[in-house]
């Protein structure tokens, strides 16, 4: 079955660009996650969404990042004007309620140049 | 602030041999952990959890340990393969936020 995807794989963008980094969960999952990886790192939680709805969003590093699931099932997270230190790989996870197993996506390697 | 790290960085290994990988935590709040492995390109991937009731849980080939005394969590494979070799995260999950140690690169020597 289908997993989670991530879509693009990889991204460059310019200092000072904005991106857009989307998500495609699982079917019928209605929790989804979003995590932000640092090189030799570990991931760090970002924002939480239960259907349309986010929960957490307090991970979040500044006001330049913003996510959205409009419709309960694909998320976009978004970056504005961004900075070399965004550079990183942003994880997306889904799960079938908050506090069962997440599945994560392979990521989209953002390099900010 | 309170954090969730791993005692060794780098673990190498011979096929075959058994695998230790170590976590320490220090929210003595947490009450659900889980080990994820993740290969070079991929998202983490589950392996097995524990809840702060439970002092072991046996999965295929894995066993992870805890101690709360001790606030120090352990991941155990058995007849450790090269399809083993992966970075190990040890995580919790008090409330849908979940914490990640920096992770153990393990590599298994054929």
């Amino acid at each position: 079955g289908a997993g989670v995807s991530q879509s693009p794989r990889y991204k460059v963008a310019k200092r000072g660009q904005d991106v857009a980094l989307r998500c495609d969960p699982i079917s019928g999952h209605v929790s989804l996650f979003w995590y932000q990886q640092a090189l030799g790192q570990g991931p760090e939680f970002l924002t939480y969404f239960q259907n349309e709805a986010q929960l957490d969003k307090s991970g979040l590093p500044s006001d330049r990042f913003f996510a959205e699931r409009p419709e309960g099932s694909v998320s976009t997270l978004k970056i504005q004007r961004t900075q070399q230190e965004d550079s990183a790989v942003y994880l997306c996870a889904s799960s079938l309620a908050g506090e069962d197993e997440q599945y994560f996506g392979p990521g989209t390697r953002l390099t900010v140049t | 602030g309170e954090s969730v790290g791993l005692h060794l960085p780098t673990l190498s290994v011979q096929e075959g041999d058994n695998s230790i990988i170590n976590c320490a935590y220090s929210n003595s709040a947490s009450d659900y952990f889980i080990w994820y492995k993740q290969e070079s390109g991929k998202g983490p991937q589950f392996i097995i959890d524990i809840r702060s009731n439970m002092d072991k849980r046996q999965g295929q080939r894995v066993t992870v340990l805890l101690n709360k005394t001790v606030k120090h969590l352990s991941l155990q494979i058995a007849a450790t393969q090269p399809g083993d070799s992966a970075v190990y995260f040890c995580a919790e999950n008090p409330n849908n936020d979940m914490r990640f140690g920096a992770g153990t690169r393990l590599t298994v020597k054929p």
